[in-house]
């Protein structure tokens, strides 16, 4: 069956950097476009990037724009998120997705907690 | 500008149906979305994309009880015989090219 399982987060300072990570298997990683979604304490959903099978197409969130960079590496089935220039409103948990014909989200991971905090 | 918006809360008895509502933005009527659940604690879990003639294509081992239809600008999902653990958050999302969009969610209480 289709896992996802992420990686990475931990407590980090105000203008830090951190890497996520999330190892996918159960299916063919490079057929399917990923997402990174995340969830501030307590708030709803936040759509952050997503990449095509490819890695030929990346968008992201206006919010995260010029301080995330979203990867994969079809060779190991993963999907990265590089953050930088980290804020406090930033802290969340972050999710990686995989989509279903790069419009939604069918398979969900469970998630890494991102702090931001001094 | 593509938004989706729910209602913060719905609650029903135990065995009841309850029907949650997502609402797409003026001028996005025709557009499909996706319903996701996220019971307490949990991370999200894919229950349907849902068009806008009202077919629907469930996620793997999602129950007959879920059940999606749609009305102009409307989207539905119904869940029929509540169980506690059909008490969670229910987001609906949509998407255009480069963006994903997603309701605030609906916090359901079973009573």
């Amino acid at each position: 069956q289709v896992q996802l399982v992420e990686s990475g987060g931990g407590l980090v300072k105000p203008g830090g950097s951190l890497r996520l990570s999330c190892a996918a298997s159960g299916f063919t990683f490079s057929d399917y476009y990923m997402t990174w979604i995340r969830q501030a304490p307590g708030k709803g959903l936040e759509w952050v990037s997503h990449i095509s099978s490819s890695a030929s197409t990346i968008y992201y969130a206006e919010s995260v724009k010029g301080r995330f960079t979203i990867s994969r590496d079809n060779a190991k089935n993963s999907l990265y998120l590089q953050m930088n220039s980290l804020r406090a409103e930033d802290t969340a948990v972050y999710y990686c997705a995989r989509d279903n014909s790069g419009s939604y989200p069918d398979n969900w991971g469970q998630g890494t907690l991102v702090t931001v905090s001094s | 500008q593509l938004v989706l918006t729910q209602s913060p809360s719905a609650s029903a008895s135990l065995g009841a149906s309850v029907k949650l509502t997502c609402t797409l933005s003026s001028g996005h009527s025709s557009y499909a979305i996706a319903w996701h659940q996220q019971q307490p604690e949990k991370g999200p879990r894919y229950l349907m994309n849902l068009n806008s003639d009202g077919s629907h294509s469930k996620g793997d081992g999602i129950p007959d009880r879920f059940s999606g239809s749609s009305s102009g600008a409307g989207r539905y999902l119904t869940i029929s015989s509540l169980q506690s653990e059909d008490e969670a958050d229910y987001y609906c999302q949509t998407w255009a090219t480069g963006i994903r969009v997603f309701g605030g969610g609906t916090k359901l209480t079973v009573l």
